[in-house]
C-alpha cells in the first residue's frame, strides 16, 4: 500500500527556474514531512521539513508549502541550480510509528 | 563527527548464498534502521531498532533475513540464501531520542547488492 504518492516521475528544469515536486498522503496520523535529496552513490539527505502546523517553511531556496485539508505537501526549488540535479524524496512520518514513508522519489535534472 | 558508516559499498554474490552487510551509526544515536532501496523507488523500512530492540519488524522477510544489534550499537543484516530479487540497494540509517520523540535520520551511503 502506497501511502506517499509523488509526482512527477522526473523533471527537467533550466538553470534559473522553478523546480516544483508535489506529493500527496493518505495517512492522516502523519504528523512530520521531510523532504530527502539523494545524488548517486549517495544516501539520501534531509533537505528540509514541515509539520501540519504550519503552511510553509522556507530555507534558503527551498521551500515546502503545507494543505492540511488536501493532505499534500509540495517542494519549491527556487533559481535551480544544475547543481541541484539530484532525486528528491518526500516523506512522512507519525510520531509514534518513528519509521519514514517515502515517495516513490522525482528525478530532477537542471539544464544549463 | 562520523557519519553513519556501511561496509561493504558494494557487494556481488551467487544466488543462493549468504551475505551480510554491517552498519556502525553515529555515536549517541539509540534508534536504528535497515531500508531496502530498489532501483528507482524510495527506501522501504525492513527493521526497525530502538537500542539492542527491533520494535518493528513487520516488513523484514523472516525465512531468509535476519537482522542483530547485540550492543545496541552497530548492527548486521543477513540474507541466507540470497535471491535474484534480493538485488538492490541496502541503507542503513540513524536518529536520537526514541519512537514519537526521534530527530532526523541521517542515511549511510548504502550497500549495493548484486545476485547473480
Amino acid at each position: 500500500q502506497q501511502q506517499v504518492k509523488q509526482s512527477p516521475q522526473s523533471l527537467i528544469v533550466q538553470k534559473g527556474g522553478i523546480s516544483i515536486i508535489n506529493c500527496a498522503y493518505e495517512n492522516t496520523a502523519f504528523d512530520y514531512f521531510p523532504w530527502y535529496q539523494q545524488f548517486p552513490g549517495k544516501g539520501p539527505a534531509l533537505l528540509i521539513a514541515i509539520r501540519p502546523d504550519v503552511s510553509e517553511k522556507k530555507e534558503g531556496r527551498f521551500t515546502i508549502s503545507f494543505n492540511k485539508s488536501a493532505k499534500q505537501f509540495s517542494l519549491h526549488i527556487m533559481d535551480s541550480q544544475p547543481g541541484d540535479s539530484a532525486t528528491y524524496f518526500c516523506a512522512a512520518r507519525s510520531g509514534t510509528a518513528s519509521k519514514l514513508t517515502f515517495g516513490t522519489g522525482t528525478r530532477l535534472q537542471v539544464t544549463l | 563527527e562520523a557519519g553513519v558508516v556501511q561496509s561493504p559499498r558494494y557487494k556481488i554474490i551467487e544466488k543462493k548464498q549468504p551475505v551480510a552487510f554491517w552498519c556502525n551509526p553515529i555515536s549517541g544515536h539509540n534508534t536504528l534502521y535497515w531500508y531496502l532501496q530498489n532501483l528507482g523507488q524510495g527506501p522501504e523500512l525492513l527493521i526497525r531498532y530502538e537500542n539492542e530492540e527491533a520494535v518493528d519488524d513487520s516488513q523484514l522477510p523472516k525465512d531468509r533475513f535476519s537482522a542483530e544489534r547485540l550492543k545496541g550499537v552497530d548492527s548486521t543484516l543477513k540474507i541466507q540464501p540470497a535471491e535474484l530479487g534480493d538485488s538492490a540497494v541496502y541503507l542503513c540509517a540513524s536518529s536520537s531520542g526514541t519512537g514519537g520523540a526521534s530527530t532526523e535520520a541521517f542515511f549511510g551511503q548504502g550497500t549495493r547488492l548484486t545476485v547473480v
